[in-house]
């Protein structure tokens, strides 16, 4: 099973963009690369997915290596409400099932 | 759509006492997963469940944890007896999974989560 690595935090300051890395050495080709984000004191929340190309939507922009070795999410304009826990996950297996690792800890400043 | 929706949102119980939590997932969704989170072991799956049969209950950590899906709607994760190092807050997820393996879309929906203090 894949394993992900995560820096355990990194500080952004409000407006700037916050680039999130995530190693997954160990990823096989069919493996989708999630990232979670959990607020304080909620449940996580879905932000993207991806598997070979660079993806984007309205919460964020995923860039994949080209040997898919590693990943980085991307808040392009990081606000006060993206303080969270970021979660980079390998998919286990087809019916669903996500490992949680320790994630990353934004904390955004004014 | 309301979401996944858990019940009760706290609890708060003595040891030895059966303690009931409570999922409604994401209508037309088929798949519906319990996790756990604490500070020291960080969110753990406990047990999953596709169109309401358990497919991985490989992280219910004992006999005294069970959880049942009557129905594409409701499940129930239930300690028996409690003890403190229970304590937690329980998540429920939903998805849905189409019959293709490795189906491109799996974004989990959680639910606000369940706070249990066991005493």
């Amino acid at each position: 099973d894949a394993k992900t690595t995560q820096p355990p935090s990194m500080d952004c300051a409000e407006g700037r963009a916050a680039n999130l890395p995530c190693n997954h050495s160990t990823i096989s080709g069919n493996e989708y690369v999630y990232w979670y984000r959990q607020i304080h004191s909620q449940g996580p929340q879905y932000i993207i997915h991806g598997l070979k190309n660079n993806e984007t939507n309205e919460m964020a922009s995923l860039i994949i290596t080209e040997d898919r070795k590693s990943s980085t999410l991307i808040l392009p304009h990081a606000t006060l409400r993206d303080t969270a826990v970021y979660y980079c996950i390998v998919r286990l297996d087809s019916w669903g099932k996500l490992q949680f690792g320790a994630g990353t800890q934004v904390v955004v400043t004014p | 759509d309301a979401g996944v929706i858990q019940s009760p949102r706290h609890e708060v119980t003595e040891m030895g006492q059966e303690v009931t939590l409570r999922c409604k997932p994401i209508s037309g969704h088929n798949s519906l997963f319990w996790y756990r989170q604490t500070m020291m072991r960080g969110l753990e799956l406990l047990i999953y469940f596709n169109n309401n049969v358990p497919i991985d209950d490989s992280g219910m950590p004992e006999d005294r944890f069970s959880a049942k899906m009557p129905n594409a709607s409701f499940s129930t994760l239930k300690i028996q007896p409690s003890e403190p190092r229970d304590s937690a807050v329980y998540f429920c997820a939903s998805t849905r999974v189409t019959g293709a393996p490795f189906s491109v879309k799996n974004i989990q929906y959680f639910g606000a989560g369940t706070r249990l203090s066991v005493l």
